[in-house]
């Protein structure tokens, strides 16, 4: 399958431990914010969203943060499990606009 | 519950030749669609978006084009591919209305040699 990943930060955690992955934004207008993850060879999976009203949102096993005033989003995941390893991409969505802008992704690789 | 659909999955193209690869969606009406190309340890780029049926935006000029003959359908065409064209091309939805999350297909890995 497609290898995704090749170029892009690699963060490394231990199986059981905690992993926060990181992404700036760009756009202070933006008011919608996406986690996905993509394993080898497929398409991205929604994980957990959030808007700019709000700075916390938890799902099962994540938690997704949102600093605005630093235009800073992470991804919390608790007890990361092999299964988690994959890229990380945030995405923002422009206020107004049906565009949806990627950051450049992380690697999490969970080490056992 | 909806289901995106693109096929083919994988593709081999000479240099020169067309494209034309499919994305339909099921159990939506109205969905706005989505054309990404993702290259190799790299992220997504948009290439076309689309709000209903013969509306098209581009957002990156090339020889790539996109169209929408029915309601759930988005075909990305090209008519003389290049090598850059090669990459991990994804379609994606999302629901008309207030609703935000955009949802991907499986992809197609297109390699032109």
């Amino acid at each position: 399958g497609e290898s995704v990943g090749l170029h892009l930060p690699t963060l490394s955690v231990q199986e059981g431990d905690n992993s926060i992955i990181n992404c700036a934004y760009s756009n202070s207008a933006s008011d919608y914010f996406i986690w996905y993850k993509q394993e080898s060879g497929k398409g991205p999976q929604f994980i957990i969203d959030i808007r700019s009203n709000m700075d916390k949102r938890q799902g099962q096993r994540v938690t997704v943060l949102l600093n605005k005033t630093v235009k800073h989003l992470s991804l919390q995941i608790a007890a990361t499990q092999p299964g988690d390893s994959a890229v990380y991409f945030c995405a923002e969505r422009r206020a107004g606009t049906y565009k949806y802008i990627f950051g450049t992704g992380t690697r999490l690789k969970v080490l056992a | 519950s909806q289901t995106i659909h693109q096929w083919p999955a994988t593709l081999v193209q000479p240099v020169g030749s067309p494209l034309s690869l499919e994305c339909t969606v099921e159990g939506t009406s109205n969905p706005n669609l989505y054309w990404y190309r993702q290259a190799a340890g790299r992220g997504l780029q948009l290439l076309f978006y689309s709000v209903g049926i013969g509306q098209i935006s581009s957002e990156v000029p090339q020889n790539l084009s996109a169209s929408r003959p029915q309601d759930r359908q988005f075909i990305l065409s090209s008519k003389k591919l290049l090598l850059s064209d090669s990459g991990f091309y994804l379609c994606a939805w999302k629901a008309s209305g207030v609703t935000d999350t955009q949802y991907f297909g499986p992809g197609t890995r297109l390699t032109v040699l």
